[in-house]
């Protein structure tokens, strides 16, 4: 099935390890997206990728990295995990066009850093 | 910059019975889209409903609908016949119709909808 497929669904981490959340789509999208979600707070960007090549940073970037390692594939790495990094991530997708229905999302990963 | 507000976190409703949930945004630009997610339990994010600003018809989806208000900047959700299925967290959000490299989807906090049987 077409759609944006995200890697690990779950993941415990130590305090100081790292970890990258894989993010892969097969829709020919140009831009992918990474956010967090918390409680209250909605999703927030992380970094955004508008086109293979680029990559930008959002409201809630430190602590992160990311790299678009083709159009299909965008991951986020957390170089020295933190407790307030406890979240879930989604990447998305989307398409540069007038008829776009909004994001496509990955089913998220919880990550839980202890 | 474009901002979206949710000011319900927490609603309910009884099996079968309309439910109506609340959106506004704030934005200085004439075109855009707007959206309303559900996130169940599942944490999947599904997209519900969509609507294009310069469409002056309110969109509908089966027993999902909105009311737009392009000068009040309200765009509200209704669910009628509401279903226990359709427990879950409700998110509205915005899009510029302005196609640049800094295109992405601003979202609101969040409305928790509870279904009672």
């Amino acid at each position: 099935n077409a759609g944006v497929t995200q890697t690990p669904k779950f993941q415990v981490l130590k305090t100081g390890q790292s970890m990258t959340l894989q993010c892969a789509q097969d829709m020919n999208h140009n831009s992918m997206y990474w956010y967090r979600q918390d409680p209250g707070m909605g999703l927030r960007l992380i970094y955004y990728s508008a086109s293979e090549g680029t990559t930008d940073k959002g409201e809630v970037p430190n602590g992160y990295n990311v790299s678009r390692l083709n159009k299909r594939e965008f991951s986020l790495r957390l170089e020295s995990a933190a407790p307030s990094q406890t979240s879930v991530y989604f990447c998305a997708s989307l398409q540069w066009d007038w008829t776009e229905n909004g994001y496509t999302f990955g089913s998220g990963t919880r990550l839980t850093v202890v | 910059a474009q901002t979206v507000t949710q000011s319900q976190p927490e609603m309910s409703v009884q099996e079968a019975e309309t439910v109506t949930l609340s959106c506004t945004y704030d934005t200085s630009e004439s075109d855009y889209y707007l959206f309303w997610y559900k996130q169940p339990p599942s944490r999947q994010m599904i997209l519900v409903i969509r609507q294009e600003a310069y469409k002056q018809q309110n969109a509908t989806e089966n027993r999902f609908s909105v009311n737009f208000q392009k000068a009040a900047k309200s765009f509200s959700l209704k669910i009628s016949d509401s279903q226990l299925g359709d427990a879950a967290m409700y998110f509205c959000a915005y899009r510029s119709a302005i196609i640049t490299s800094y295109d992405k989807v601003i979202f609101g906090p969040g409305t928790s909808l509870s279904v009672i049987p």
